[in-house]
């Protein structure tokens, strides 16, 4: 099945500076790739995810991108907010109708 | 509010017991999934059901089963319950049969505790 490898576990970064988070995918099949907020003692929510037909997807301060040739994605977060801070889970599904498998989680600090 | 309801909020119990996760999906969404979240752990799915029967398995224990009810509304199962068992418990829902479809609207989730 698929694997979901994602890095840093923990990265912190100062008010105003980007934050950017990794992941790669183990099955060269997956063609979603979303991305879920995890706020402290709260539900994961949907912030942004991308297909496999698009290299590079922005909404706002937040910004996806897909390399399928290398199996990897990342998340791009520009001028950081302390309402930032929360965990970040990549996930990928491999069919239309498959399940999603989620990386580990980033947990993103961000001081004032 | 994603409209995904679950109860208990919270729920403390000892090993060896027996309990129950209800989890109510958004009205229209026929896909139920089950994840359970461990410290360190991440999302870690468990079970799918669309519109009553079972779609997907993950890496859910023999200890634990799950149903789907004509309603919709869906229950996990827990049983000889283990302290490494204690997590936090999500149900999320979609309209449709696969994950590769779109959002997954999650519940505020159930942490169940086993001492």
């Amino acid at each position: 099945g698929e694997n979901v490898e994602q890095h840093p576990s923990t990265l912190s970064v100062q008010e105003g500076d980007s934050a950017v988070i990794k992941c790669t995918y183990s099955d060269s099949a997956s063609n979603y790739f979303p991305w879920y907020k995890q706020e402290l003692g709260k539900r994961p929510q949907l912030i942004i995810d991308i297909r496999s037909n698009v290299g590079e997807k922005k909404d706002q301060r937040i910004a996806v991108t897909l390399n399928k040739t290398a199996k990897h994605f990342s998340l791009h977060i520009t001028e950081t907010q302390p309402e930032d801070s929360a965990v970040y889970f990549c996930a990928a599904s491999p069919l239309r109708y498959s399940t999603l498998t989620f990386g580990k989680g980033t947990m993103l600090l961000v001081s004032p | 509010d994603s409209g995904v309801t679950q109860t208990p909020k919270h729920l403390i119990t000892a090993t060896g017991q027996r309990v129950t996760l209800r989890c109510s999906p958004r009205s229209g969404d026929l896909s139920v999934y089950w994840y359970q979240q461990s410290l360190d752990q991440g999302l870690q799915f468990l079970i799918q059901y669309y519109n009553g029967e079972e779609r997907a398995k993950g890496n859910i224990l023999e200890r634990f089963s799950a149903q789907q009810f004509p309603d919709l509304h869906s229950e996990l199962n827990l049983s000889s319950l283990e302290l490494g068992d204690s997590a936090l418990y999500f149900c999320a829902s979609s309209p449709q049969a696969g994950g590769g479809t779109g959002e997954l609207f999650f519940g505020e989730g159930s942490r169940l505790t086993v001492l």
